[in-house]
């Protein structure tokens, strides 16, 4: 089975200042990788995704994003956040053993402070 | 393309009443996929359907609860009788069924039930 763990439920951070959302997952097969972001009274957001290839994933916005094998880790950066950048983040997981179903972490809400 | 469209938007009722919820999938996609949304329990997957059929509604809490695909081009969640414990954001999302495609989000409807 699998499954994902957002590290942080909420993350303060100044304008212009960095972010990382921390994500870890767990499956027993390979992976599919995802962020999507969700703002105020919308719907989720794909931000970027990890299929295979190049570990660090570049996504809208101006995020980005590290796999990492060896700790089952996604971690999610970005170098300079706005205002705009408020908003809750999840990361999820899918693989060909799950077919096309995600698995989604509990969110991680980024609060982007002037 | 439109995007994944639901509607209503917000629906207000009084417990015991019934509550239909309808959602219409990006055109081409055929997977189709119902979560619930709420603070306490976060983002829930309720039932996915794959060709308009239902391939996983382990999520579905209730018997009140049940999902319909008629056509590829329509779904209905309907809740009969609702209860104010409902009460949620309700997201309908589509993808394409093989490989690692990312899933499409609609809006959300807001359900308070009374």
């Amino acid at each position: 089975a699998q499954s994902v763990t957002q590290l942080d439920s909420q993350v303060p951070v100044f304008e212009e200042a960095p972010v990382e959302l921390r994500c870890n997952y767990s499956s027993s097969v390979s992976v599919y990788l995802f962020w999507y972001v969700q703002y105020p009274n919308q719907g989720l957001q794909l931000l970027l995704k990890y299929l295979s290839g190049s570990t660090l994933v570049k996504g809208i916005n101006g995020f980005e994003a590290e796999f990492n094998k060896s700790q089952t880790s996604f971690h999610l950066r970005k170098p300079s956040v706005h205002i705009s950048d408020t908003a809750e983040y999840f990361c999820a997981v899918s693989g060909e053993a799950a077919g096309n179903k995600l698995t989604f972490g509990g969110g991680t809400r980024v609060l982007v402070k002037p | 393309d439109a995007g994944v469209i639901q509607s209503p938007r917000h629906e207000v009722t009084e417990m015991g009443q019934e509550v239909t919820l309808r959602c219409k999938p990006i055109s081409g996609h055929n997977s189709l996929f119902w979560y619930r949304q709420t603070m306490m329990r976060g983002l829930e997957l309720l039932i996915y359907f794959n060709n308009n059929v239902p391939i996983d509604d382990s999520g579905m809490p209730e018997d009140r609860f049940s999902a319909k695909m008629p056509n590829a081009s329509f779904s209905t969640l309907k809740i009969q009788p609702s209860e104010p414990r409902d009460s949620a954001v309700y997201f309908c999302a589509s993808s394409f069924q093989f490989g690692a495609y990312e899933q499409y989000f609609g809006p959300g409807t807001r359900l308070t039930v009374t």
